[in-house]
């Protein structure tokens, strides 16, 4: 079976340009979770969609971020305009339940450099 | 405030001995724990769970351990293996409150051939 699928791996751009994230979940998981991994704040949620509706964005960090899931198999984290303290690791998750209640499982990761 | 605490930023342990990596956290209402493993440019990957209902849980050479009343859980790695070298996450949450896990920092652990 294939696993959560994230592109790109890597992603290096400059200041005050768009950049979008893609994640396709394990087929038939029905909640799908943006993390962003940094060594100051360790693994932090940004947004978890629950059947495609955003259930919870409190972690979003501000209105430069937007995320999307237009079905079940596809979602975009946007960054418009990036900053360089954006530079992280984000890491798509699905689970075939509500957060909290199912282990969830991690694609690869994009690791994301802005100059 | 962190609810999810791993106190030991890393451990270096000689193969074939006991790995014990330590998780505290400070919500009585957690109900549910998981542990993570992560490999470098991977992303973490579900080792091992345990409800609250339970004090310990098995699986190959990975247990976890429980103690409520401490509000502690561990993972033991037996025996620890060079491939078992990566960071541990512990995660938590209290299941019938819609929230999300919440993650620990991590501790870094090394196996020594």
């Amino acid at each position: 079976d294939a696993g959560v699928i994230q592109s790109p791996r890597h992603e290096v751009t400059e200041m005050g340009q768009e950049v979008t994230l893609r994640c396709k979940p394990i087929s038939g998981h029905n909640s799908l979770f943006w993390y962003r991994q940094t060594m100051m704040r360790g693994l932090e949620l940004l947004i978890y969609f629950n059947n495609n509706v955003p259930i919870d964005d409190s972690g979003m960090p501000e209105d430069r971020f937007s995320a999307k899931m237009p079905n079940a198999s596809f979602s975009t984290l946007k960054i418009q305009p990036s900053e360089p303290r954006d530079s992280a690791v984000y890491f798509c998750a699905s689970s075939p339940g509500l957060a909290g209640v199912y282990e969830q499982y991690f694609g690869p990761g994009t690791r994301l450099t802005v100059t | 405030d962190q609810q999810v605490k791993q106190n030991s930023p890393s451990l270096s342990v000689q193969e074939g001995r006991i790995s014990i990596l330590n998780c505290d956290y400070t919500n009585s209402m957690f109900d549910y724990f998981l542990w993570y493993k992560k490999y470098p440019a991977e992303g973490p990957t579900f080792l091992i769970s345990i409800s609250s209902i339970k004090d310990k849980n098995e699986d190959g050479r990975f247990t976890v351990f429980l103690n409520k009343s401490a509000k502690h859980l561990s993972l033991h790695i037996v025996p620890s293996q060079p491939g078992d070298s990566a960071v541990y996450f512990c995660a938590a949450s209290a299941r019938g409150y819609g929230q999300n896990f919440v993650f620990g920092p991590g501790t870094r652990l090394s196996v020594l051939p």
